[in-house]
């Protein structure tokens, strides 16, 4: 069982350089979300998805962009890599708008700006 | 806003004690509350949740209870074992039922 899948797991970038996080799930999940993992800080909402053709701001959107491209992948694009956003950047989706609904995590992607 | 506020870490603790991490939240309405566990170099995984107060939430020798009157749900088990070293996270779901909010994770060492 894949379950969530990003791509790539670690990648070095310059300031300024642009890049895209991809991640799919195969578990026929309507809401999926990208998080970002500091130290001491938990985990922080980027932007989220509660269903194909829908995206929502989290609680830490700037400099970041989205894409809901189907029901299973949903990508994140730094434009313009900054130093601040040297972080653990986690994928996740959820079957159900229920607030009982956990979340499935992938297994995070490492990036680093210099 | 919703908050969640859990026990600073590390904690650290010899094999078979036991385990208290607190974890207390902020919320409008009725939320749903999730400790979420994650081992190193992975991603996280539900350990365990409860969605109304009074809810009991077990897995794996661990447990929770939602105490609304607290505002509380502390993470207990009663004998930790080395394979339980990991980061924990305490979490809630709000009543829109979109957004996921959580600690700021505690990470548990035990010793043999």
């Amino acid at each position: 069982n894949a379950g969530v899948t990003q791509t790539p797991k670690f990648q070095v970038l310059k300031t300024g350089q642009s890049m895209t996080l991809q991640c799919a799930q195969d578990m026929n999940h309507n809401s999926m979300y990208w998080y970002r993992q500091d130290p001491g800080m938990g985990l922080r909402l980027i932007y989220y998805s509660a269903s194909e053709g829908t995206t929502d701001k989290g609680e830490v959107p700037n400099g970041y962009n989205v894409s809901r491209l189907n029901k299973r992948e949903f990508s994140l694009r730094l434009e313009s890599a900054a130093p601040s956003q040297t972080s653990v950047y986690f994928c996740a989706s959820s079957a159900a708008a229920a607030n009982t609904g956990e979340l499935f995590f992938g297994e995070g992607s490492r990036l680093t700006v210099l | 806003g919703n908050s969640v506020t859990q026990m600073e870490g590390p904690v650290t603790l010899s094999e078979e004690a036991f385990l208290t991490i607190n974890c207390t939240y902020t919320a409008t309405g009725y939320p749903s509350l999730f400790w979420y566990v994650q081992y190193p170099g992975e991603g996280l995984q539900l350990l365990l949740k409860a969605t109304k107060a009074d809810d009991k939430g077990s897995n794996k020798g661990f447990e929770a209870t939602y105490r609304k009157e607290t505002t509380s749900f502390h993470l207990e088990k009663g004998s930790v074992q080395v394979s339980d070293s990991a980061v924990y996270f305490c979490a809630l779901k709000d009543t829109g039922g979109f957004k996921t909010i959580f600690g700021a994770g505690t990470r548990l060492f035990v010793k043999a």
